[in-house]
């Protein structure tokens, strides 16, 4: 099945800087792949998504790039703010089952 | 607030019994998935519902069941629970299987069930 590696574990920032979180999967029939924001004690919130056949997204502060040969892609948090402060879970599927598969997670946190 | 409802929030009971969460989906949503946090598995997929039939499993154990109802609700059924059930459990829903939306899934608040 579906393996999600995520890194780094913990990420720790001064605000205005630029986050980076990067995945790897295993299955090269993956081609969704989305991340979530959770703050503790809540839900994972849905922040940013990409399909297998666009290399990069972006939206606002954050964007996402996609490496299909390489099986990689990456969370980039430009002009980070306190706000920001979260577990950043990055996952992967496919389109016969649509579950998807999660990294560990990278706590990040946002030093005003 | 993703549209998605679950109840309870919190739960408390014992080694050896059994309960059900309850998981409303976002209006028009068909999908519903079951997912359990925990600190040293992270968030694993339990298994997935569509407009009420089973349509994949994940690593979720035989003491565990599903189901999806006509209203397309969903229910999940812990049953012998043991200390090691204790987590969040997670619905998420989406709107279909097939189409531009049918992958972004939205998730509930979360039911965290303690076993004691």
């Amino acid at each position: 099945g579906e393996n999600v590696e995520q890194h780094p574990s913990t990420l720790s920032v001064q605000e205005g800087d630029s986050a980076v979180i990067k995945c790897t999967y295993s299955d090269s029939a993956s081609n969704y792949f989305p991340w979530y924001k959770q703050e503790l004690g809540k839900r994972p919130q849905l922040i940013i998504d990409i399909r297998s056949n666009v290399g990069e997204k972006k939206d606002q502060r954050i964007a996402v790039t996609l490496n299909k040969t390489a099986k990689h892609f990456s969370l980039h948090i430009t002009e980070t703010q306190p706000e920001d402060s979260a577990v950043y879970f990055c996952a992967a599927s496919t389109g016969s089952n649509y579950k998807l598969t999660f990294g560990k997670g990278t706590l990040l946190t946002v030093n005003p | 607030d993703s549209g998605v409802t679950q109840t309870p929030k919190h739960l408390i009971t014992a080694t050896g019994q059994r309960v059900t969460l309850r998981c409303s989906p976002r209006s028009g949503d068909l999908s519903v998935y079951w997912y359990q946090q925990s600190l040293d598995q992270g968030l694993q997929f339990l298994i997935h519902y569509y407009n009420g039939e089973e349509r994949a499993k994940g690593n979720i154990l035989e003491r565990f069941s599903a189901q999806q109802f006509p209203d397309l609700h969903s229910e999940l059924n812990l049953s012998s629970l043991e200390l090691g059930d204790s987590a969040l459990y997670f619905c998420a829903s989406s709107e279909r299987t097939s189409g531009s939306k049918s992958y972004e899934q939205y998730f509930g608040p979360g039911t965290r069930l303690t076993v004691t």
